[in-house]
């Protein structure tokens, strides 16, 4: 069965500095998809990136950036520069690959996100 | 022109009350899903439609009855509604042609008095 953990409940800091948010992943398929989601406090879920199983590379878009390490089953996603707008739940998922799984995903618990000015 | 759009968006009803919880997708995918996100924020996949299929039911109480008229719709009736009925619903929907992600409304809050 899959299983992720964000060990972060709450992280809170100052507007400009950088923010790690951690995710770690359990599976047994060799093939797999993770995802991270942002829920701002307007509540609804925003899609952030996808990253297939086979693919690891480091992807950076703008102020955010995320290091997918297998051997850690690690998918963690950082913000540089944070700012209030940054301000939200955000989540990690995966997916198991697969028809018979019609691709339902596995959320971690959310770390809450609080960036102050 | 919402990808994923749901409605209401807040629902307060008496408990014992019958409500339903309607969602539409433009997107041309096949998949549709519910999930419930409860007062801890935790998200948990409750159904899933293939085609107007069902195809996955998470241990939802039968009370719970997702409807799927066509490709682009997934209702979700909710009988005998109950305290603990009381959490965010989350429709999305997903193309499964090629690995890609879902996509989300923006919930229904519902509370039950």
């Amino acid at each position: 069965a899959q299983k992720v953990t964000q060990a972060q409940t709450e992280i809170s800091v100052v507007e400009k500095e950088d923010v790690t948010l951690d995710c770690v992943y359990e599976t047994r398929d060799t093939t797999y998809y993770l995802f991270w989601y942002k829920q701002p406090p307007s509540g609804e879920l925003v899609f952030l990136i996808r990253r297939n199983s086979f693919d690891e590379q480091n992807e950076i878009s703008g102020r955010y950036s995320w290091n997918f390490q297998k051997s850690t089953s690690s998918f963690n996603f950082t913000i540089t520069a944070s700012q209030v707008v940054d301000s939200a739940v955000y989540f990690c998922a995966s997916r198991a690959h697969g028809s018979s799984n019609t691709g339902k995903l596995i959320f971690g618990q959310g770390t809450t996100l609080q960036v102050k000015p | 022109d919402t990808a994923v759009s749901q409605t209401p968006k807040y629902l307060v009803t008496q408990m014992g009350n019958d409500k339903s919880i309607k969602c539409e997708q433009n997107l041309g995918h096949d998949t549709m899903y519910w999930y419930k996100q409860d007062s801890k924020k935790f998200l948990k996949i409750m159904f899933s439609y293939n085609n107007k299929e069902l195809i996955i039911n998470e241990t939802v109480p039968n009370r719970f009855s997702p409807k799927s008229p066509d490709k682009a719709h997934l209702n979700l009736h909710i009988n005998s509604l109950e305290l603990g009925d009381s959490a965010v619903y989350f429709c999305a929907s997903r193309g499964t042609q090629g690995n890609t992600e879902a996509f989300f409304g923006q919930g229904t809050r519902l509370t039950v008095v």
